[in-house]
């Protein structure tokens, strides 16, 4: 049973640029939730996809949309990079019920230059 | 505003040396509080579910307990292995939905 799959896996990008990540999420799973890991902190929340819809968001600027596929699989585009946008980008899935845990990918790594 | 507040950001544990680390938290309506390991550069690895104050769960060296204010983990007999950041979320209600908020960890090492 795969786990939750994330792409790439490290990532360099330019000032001003725009970046795609992508997330497959664990079989069986409707619910993907995205979150930025700075260095030293706890993962930030930016957004949940249920029903190909966003349906929760965090304290993150519209530079940070998403969308989710029929398959369940999720992307998160960042517009306009920051060099505050260096950070891990973790997907985490789970189902949509509320006594539910989130199984976590292996992140991405985007570092902003 | 929900909140999470994780003790102490760094600990350091002979290999042996048993101890405990502490999540508080401040939210309305508690639907569950989770912990989980995070290695060096890798996702955060699920540890445990707690749902209601006096719940307890163990796995290996670990276990976990809840309170209507704070939760425990528990390391018994840490090995290096056992080095890793613990990281303490809790799921809320917000608005219709479940807001999950984590806490900034708790950085373990184990000397051999």
């Amino acid at each position: 049973d795969a786990g939750v799959t994330q792409s790439p896996t490290h990532l360099i990008k330019t000032r001003g640029q725009q970046v795609t990540l992508r997330c497959s999420p664990k079989s069986g799973h409707d619910t993907v939730s995205w979150y930025q890991q700075a260095l030293g902190q706890g993962p930030q929340f930016i957004f949940q996809y249920y029903e190909e819809e966003e349906r929760q968001r965090g304290n993150f600027p519209d530079r940070f949309s998403g969308h989710q596929y029929p398959n369940y699989s999720s992307e998160l585009n960042v517009n306009a990079l920051l060099l505050g946008d260096s950070a891990l980008y973790l997907c985490a899935s789970s189902l949509a019920s509320i006594r539910t845990e989130a199984f976590f990918g292996q992140g991405t790594r985007l570092t902003v230059v | 505003e929900d909140q999470v507040t994780q003790s102490p950001e760094a600990l350091r544990l002979q290999e042996g040396e048993s101890s405990s680390l502490n999540c508080s938290y401040t939210v309305s309506g508690l639907r569950g509080l989770f912990w989980y390991r995070q290695d060096p550069g890798k996702g955060p690895e699920f540890l445990f579910t707690l749902y209601s104050a006096g719940e307890e769960k163990e796995k290996e060296r670990l276990k976990a307990t809840l309170t209507k204010k704070e939760s425990f983990l528990h390391i018994t007999a840490p090995k290096p292995e056992d080095s890793a950041t613990y990281l303490c979320a809790v799921q809320a209600d917000s608005g219709g939905y479940q807001k999950v908020t984590f806490g900034i960890g708790t950085k373990l090492q184990v000397i051999p």
